[in-house]
């Protein structure tokens, strides 16, 4: 009940594509949902959050879609840049433990010039 | 820089030595966790303080695993008797006040990449 569950575990788009990885989970009591952005060699570094309580959120070229009966959400990048070449981890925490966040297994996403 | 720092940056360690890793959160923030993160794995949470006292430290694998934070800053992860399976980065973030949700970001130091060989 702790997973999220992310897909897919690599993915490749052409520059000016659109990413999409997914996400799923199942511990209803998660109440938070932010999507981390990792460089090799660097820790993680948060790039866009939502909540349950709105469908969407969108920050420039990211945006989180968010189903909650389903209990899947998912980031879409738009244009995809080299520079977004990195690996991108959703992750989770709620009400009962706010502090701790339960990641993904992470997505390797390469944007190809 | 005002970011989160760990050091070292890389330990190479035998079986069966003890290690410290070590973590400077934030200034001026009271929230300290500690991740795990194996190869093309996500970070896994080890233990989380609250000021100077471990508020939970339920994903910590075993008793071999201990961390302090004696002043409410700098915390140390420290690790006994060594195995191979302890091999990772150890990543530590730190948020202002620990409430997590979208008004408590956790900002992530680097990571120690720990090898025992």
């Amino acid at each position: 009940q702790q997973q999220v569950k992310q897909s897919p575990q690599s993915l490749i788009v052409q520059k000016g594509g659109i990413s999409i990885i997914n996400c799923a989970y199942e511990n209803t009591a998660f109440d938070y949902f932010p999507w981390y952005q990792q460089f090799p060699g660097k820790g993680p570094a948060l790039l866009i959050a939502i909540r349950p309580d709105v469908s969407e959120k969108k920050e420039g070229r990211f945006t989180i879609s968010f189903n909650k009966s389903a209990k899947q959400f998912s980031l879409h990048i738009m244009d995809s840049q080299p520079g977004d070449s990195a690996t991108y981890f959703c992750a989770a925490n709620g009400m009962d433990s706010s502090y701790k966040l339960i990641f993904g297994s992470g997505t390797r996403l390469l944007v190809r010039p | 820089g005002a970011g989160v720092s760990q050091t070292p940056s890389n330990k190479v360690t035998e079986k069966g030595k003890y290690v410290e890793l070590r973590c400077d959160p934030i200034s001026g923030h009271t929230a300290l966790y500690w991740y795990r993160q194996s190869l093309g794995q996500g970070p896994e949470f080890l233990i989380y303080f609250q000021g100077t006292g471990a508020a939970d430290d339920s994903g910590l694998p075993n008793d071999r695993f201990f961390a302090v934070r004696p002043e409410g800053s700098v915390s140390t992860l420290k690790i006994q008797r060594t195995e191979r399976g302890d091999s990772a980065v150890y990543l530590c973030a730190s948020s202002f006040s620990g409430q997590g949700g979208g008004t408590d970001t956790q900002y992530f130091g680097p990571g120690t990449r720990l090898t025992v060989l």
